[in-house]
């Protein structure tokens, strides 16, 4: 089975401009999260995403947004960005039980896009 | 509010010896506990997890994990280091009230041969 996939894997983009990022869950998954990895700095969580709704956000600006389709893809929004937007973004699905969200579900990451703002 | 101390931001180690990295945490509730493991231009593959079921965490190729509440940590071990073992190590914690992991700063391991 596939992993977690995530497009593009490298993306240089200019101060002010807009960048969409996308991910694509491992099969049966439907929980997604985003999480920004800033060069030396361990994983932030942006958003988690669960049955297209959003089901949390950490202390990001407004400019980034996200949503999550009907099969379970998603994308990741920033708009005008900033020289500190620059980091590796990461994408991970995990599978979600009868009970909902717990913590002990395992978050599989993708290989991430790496974004420079020049 | 929850968090995760990694004491060493760089362990340098012989191969063949045995791993340590160390991890503390601090949180109100009985949290789960994760390890990540990053090798370069890649993304993040899980180590182990603790989920409360026993307190010696056994993950892949051959590292455990020890939950000592007492002491708030989950310390990473490995009996010998294998040059293939060079990477960073995310220690992490997450609650049932968040939705979110909340990762370690990371410890850089270093095998020297």
């Amino acid at each position: 089975d596939a992993g977690v996939t995530q497009s593009p894997t490298h993306l240089i983009k200019t101060r002010g401009q807009h960048v969409t990022l996308r991910c694509s869950p491992i099969s049966g998954h439907k929980s997604v999260s985003w999480y920004q990895q800033v060069l030396g700095q361990g994983p932030q969580f942006i958003f988690q995403y669960y049955e297209k709704e959003e089901r949390g956000r950490g202390n990001f600006p407004d400019r980034f947004s996200a949503r999550q389709f009907p099969n379970y893809s998603s994308e990741l929004n920033v708009n005008a960005l900033l020289l500190g937007d620059s980091a590796l973004y990461l994408c991970a699905s995990s599978s979600v039980g009868s009970g909902g969200i717990r913590s002990t579900d395992t978050q599989y990451f993708g290989p991430g896009t790496r974004l420079t703002v020049l | 509010a929850q968090s995760v101390t990694q004491l060493d931001s760089h362990v340098s180690v012989s191969e063949g010896t045995p791993v340590l990295l160390r991890c503390n945490y601090s949180s109100s509730y009985s949290p789960s506990l994760f390890w990540y493991v990053q090798h370069p231009n890649k993304g993040l593959q899980l180590l182990l997890k603790y989920t409360s079921a026993a307190t010696l965490v056994k993950g892949i190729n051959g590292f455990e994990a020890e939950f000592k509440k007492s002491e708030t940590s989950f310390h990473l071990t490995k009996p010998s280091a294998h040059m293939s073992d060079a990477a960073e190590y995310f220690c992490v914690v997450r609650m049932d009230s968040s939705y979110k992991l909340i990762f370690g700063s990371g410890t850089r391991l270093l095998v020297r041969p």
